[in-house]
């Protein structure tokens, strides 16, 4: 079945280090995103990725990094440098080059602090 | 001030009863996306409008694009236990493939 596979669906960090939250699609989609949701603020951009080896900073990018060296694979680091990083992490994946952006999500990681 | 607006933010109904979620937008739209999610869990896409006065259904949900007005209506018939959750509606400001997101409907349908 095609879709999108977030791991692990808990993580916990201890202060100081960083953690790597997992997001695989086999969906084919050039473009992947990185949310971070908090109870009632909705979705936050943080980084997004149109094409392999390329990506741009979101809304809220600092304390975190990522990288896009596969098509199917954008993993996020939660650095030390992310003060509040307790949250509910999703990743996301569309198809580029039409005027329809649907995005699909995968399952979420809740992140929390030790 | 948020760019998207949901209302209302929350709604508890009796199962069976209609009822209605509203998006609405300070900028301009160039596509409107519903979603719903489980507490905890991802989100579902439901539907996408793109053009003023557009309407699209799925099953007992419908949703509206009033251009004009820059807002979306989601529309509930006979709701069902099933249909609890988490509404959010996205936007899409025509460049870059971001959605902007508003902050959700929390939606409770007592049996």
């Amino acid at each position: 079945d095609g879709g999108i596979t977030q791991s692990p669906k808990y993580l916990f960090r201890k202060e100081g280090q960083n953690v790597t939250l997992s997001c695989e699609q086999n969906l084919n989609h050039d473009a992947m995103y990185w949310y971070r949701q908090d109870p009632g603020q909705g979705l936050r951009l943080i980084y997004y990725s149109q094409i392999v080896n390329d990506f741009q900073k979101g809304d809220i990018a600092e304390g975190y990094s990522v990288s896009r060296e596969k098509k199917e694979s954008f993993p996020l680091t939660v650095t030390s440098a992310q003060k509040n990083p307790t949250a509910f992490y999703l990743c996301a994946s569309s198809i580029s080059g039409t005027s329809k952006n649907i995005q699909y999500f995968g399952a979420g990681t809740r992140l929390s602090v030790l | 001030s948020q760019e998207l607006e949901q209302s209302p933010q929350s709604l508890i109904v009796q199962e069976g009863k209609n009822l209605t979620i509203n998006c609405t937008s300070s900028k301009t739209l160039y596509g409107l996306y519903w979603y719903k999610q489980k507490y905890g869990e991802g989100l579902i896409f439901l539907m996408m409008l793109q053009k003023g006065g557009e309407e699209k259904s799925h099953e007992k949900i419908t949703a509206k694009l009033d251009e004009k007005k820059q807002q979306s209506s989601l529309h509930i018939t006979a709701s069902q236990p099933s249909h609890a959750g988490i509404y959010l509606c996205g936007a899409d400001r025509g460049s870059n493939y971001k959605l902007t997101f508003g902050k959700g409907t929390l939606l409770t349908v007592n049996p």
